[in-house]
C-alpha cells in the first residue's frame, strides 16, 4: 500500500542553524501539508500546499519557515533559523483531493539543543 | 475548550471491553475524521464521517456524529492489546474544498491490559 515516507526520522541542530525536513508524499496525490506536534501537545497545521503554491498557513507559519516541492515527487519544508521551541515532531501528510483523508507520514522529530 | 476536545484524556481497559471516547469542536465542519498515533510513530487514519451522515462502521470501530450537539464518539469493541494507542479527533471545516487543514483535539490515551 501506498505510504507517505519522511526523512530523517530524528533531526539534532543547534540553534539557529537551517534545517531542511524532506518527505515524499503519496504518488498520485495532489495536497500536501505540514503538521508537528510539540511533545505532550497536540498536532498543530502549519501549512498546505497545492498546485505548486502554498494554499493556507498558520500563524506559526513565519517568515522563518518555507516549504518547496523541488521535483515531481518530493516535499520539503525548511527552517531558516532554529529556535528552541521549534522542537517537535515534523509530519508531513498527503491528499488525492477527491476525499478529506489525509495520509501522513512517520514523522521527523527535530531537536534544537 | 479548543476545536476538537477529546473525553476522556486517558482510558485504561482489560481486553475485550469496549473503548468509547468523544470529541467536541466548536465551529462548522465538512467532516470529522479520527486518527490513532501509537507512542512516537505516526498517525494513522482510522475513519472519516461527514456532516450529513449519523453513524459509521468500519471493522471494530463505530463512530457517531452528531451535529447538533457538536461532538462525535468513536467506540473500539472487543479491544486488543494491539489498541493501545492516542486516539484523536480532527475536523475539516471549509466545505466542498479540497485541500482542507484538519484540526486536531487533544485525544484520548488508550491502554488495553491483556
Amino acid at each position: 500500500e501506498p505510504e507517505v515516507t519522511q526523512t530523517p526520522s530524528h533531526q539534532v541542530t543547534q540553534m539557529g542553524q537551517e534545517v531542511i525536513l524532506r518527505c515524499v508524499p503519496i504518488s498520485n496525490h495532489l495536497y500536501f501539508y505540514w503538521y508537528r506536534q510539540i511533545l505532550g501537545q497536540k498536532v498543530e497545521f502549519l501549512v498546505s500546499f497545492y498546485n505548486n503554491e502554498i494554499s493556507e498557513k498558520s500563524e506559526i507559519f513565519d517568515d522563518q519557515f518555507s516549504v518547496e516541492r523541488p521535483d515531481g515527487s518530493n516535499f520539503t519544508l525548511k527552517i531558516r533559523s532554529t529556535k528552541l521551541e521549534d522542537s517537535a515532531m515534523y509530519f508531513c501528510a498527503s491528499s488525492d483531493g477527491r476525499t478529506d483523508t489525509q495520509y501522513f507520514g512517520p514523522g521527523t522529530r527535530l531537536t534544537v539543543l | 475548550s479548543q476545536q476538537g476536545e477529546e473525553d476522556p484524556q486517558a482510558l485504561s481497559i482489560q481486553e475485550g471491553e469496549n473503548a468509547t471516547m468523544n470529541c467536541s469542536y466548536k465551529t462548522s465542519i465538512n467532516n470529522l475524521q479520527w486518527y490513532r498515533q501509537n507512542s512516537g510513530r505516526g498517525l494513522v487514519h482510522l475513519i472519516l464521517i461527514r456532516s450529513n451522515e449519523r453513524e459509521k462502521h468500519s471493522g471494530r470501530l463505530r463512530v457517531t456524529l452528531d451535529t447538533s450537539k457538536k461532538s462525535s464518539s468513536l467506540l473500539i469493541t472487543a479491544s486488543r492489546a494491539a489498541d493501545t494507542a492516542s486516539y484523536f479527533c480532527a475536523t475539516a471545516s471549509l466545505p466542498g474544498a479540497a485541500g482542507n487543514k484538519l484540526t486536531f483535539g487533544g485525544g484520548t490515551r488508550v491502554l488495553v491490559k491483556p
